[in-house]
């Protein structure tokens, strides 16, 4: 596609469902990043992926968080046991290559846990 | 770790006046400087960057230079629109890939 494309754009879950965040980046970009950007921050970064390969996934603030792009494309990033401060907007980009700096972001999926 | 301070928001214009937001950062090695902007109800997008010092990034009228002795990338434009209303984000990239975000200026400009 012309752009990332990131779905749903809106998630509501109650406390304890597990919710799944999906992100396609622009077609024959290698890198992939996940940002967390709660309201009034700035995006903080959660993991980032080259090909289907997760090079860094320092920024994940539990291990109830998960992310995978099993083909090098398509990325997944998967909350378990969801908490109220799990609310935020996750935010997906991509770049041709992680030296390049600039990066390509979707439009984000706000997550709102009651 | 890397960190930026950028200056505080909202900042509101009237429309043609100059703009200044301020960014500060401290990073490991010799970063990367970058501008993103988000305009309401769209994605992040790179507005300019720089990439040693001295150089100045531009674009849609948007000026910042890297003050490597300052450690600086402020933002400037001469004569804002109300089109740039928007949300500036300053960020460094040190080594070879993480951004780190500034907190974000929200900018309103108004006729």
């Amino acid at each position: 596609g012309a752009g990332v494309s990131q779905s749903p754009r809106y998630k509501v879950a109650k406390r304890g469902q597990d919710v799944a965040l999906r992100c396609d980046p622009i077609s024959g970009h290698v890198s992939l990043f996940w940002y967390q950007q709660a309201l009034g921050q700035g995006p903080e970064f959660l993991t980032y992926f080259q090909n289907e390969a997760q090079l860094d996934k320092s920024g994940l603030p539990s291990d109830r968080f998960f992310a995978e792009r099993p083909e090098g494309s398509v990325s997944t990033l998967k909350i378990q046991r969801t908490q109220q401060e799990d609310s935020a907007v996750y935010l997906c980009a991509s770049s041709l290559s992680s030296y390049t700096g600039e990066l390509f972001f979707g439009e984000g999926s706000r997550l709102t846990v009651l | 770790g890397d960190s930026v301070t950028q200056m505080e928001g909202p900042v509101t214009l009237s429309e043609e006046a100059f703009l200044t937001i301020n960014c500060t950062y401290t990073a490991t090695g010799y970063p990367s400087l970058f501008w993103y902007v988000q305009y309401p109800g769209e994605g992040l997008q790179l507005l300019l960057k720089a990439t040693k010092a001295d150089d100045k990034g531009s674009n849609k009228g948007f000026e910042a230079t890297y003050r490597k002795e300052t450690t600086s990338f402020h933002l400037e434009k001469g004569s804002v629109q109300v089109s740039d209303s928007a949300v500036y984000f300053c960020a460094p990239r040190a080594g070879s890939y993480q951004l780190t975000f500034g907190k974000g200026t929200k900018l309103s400009v108004i006729p």
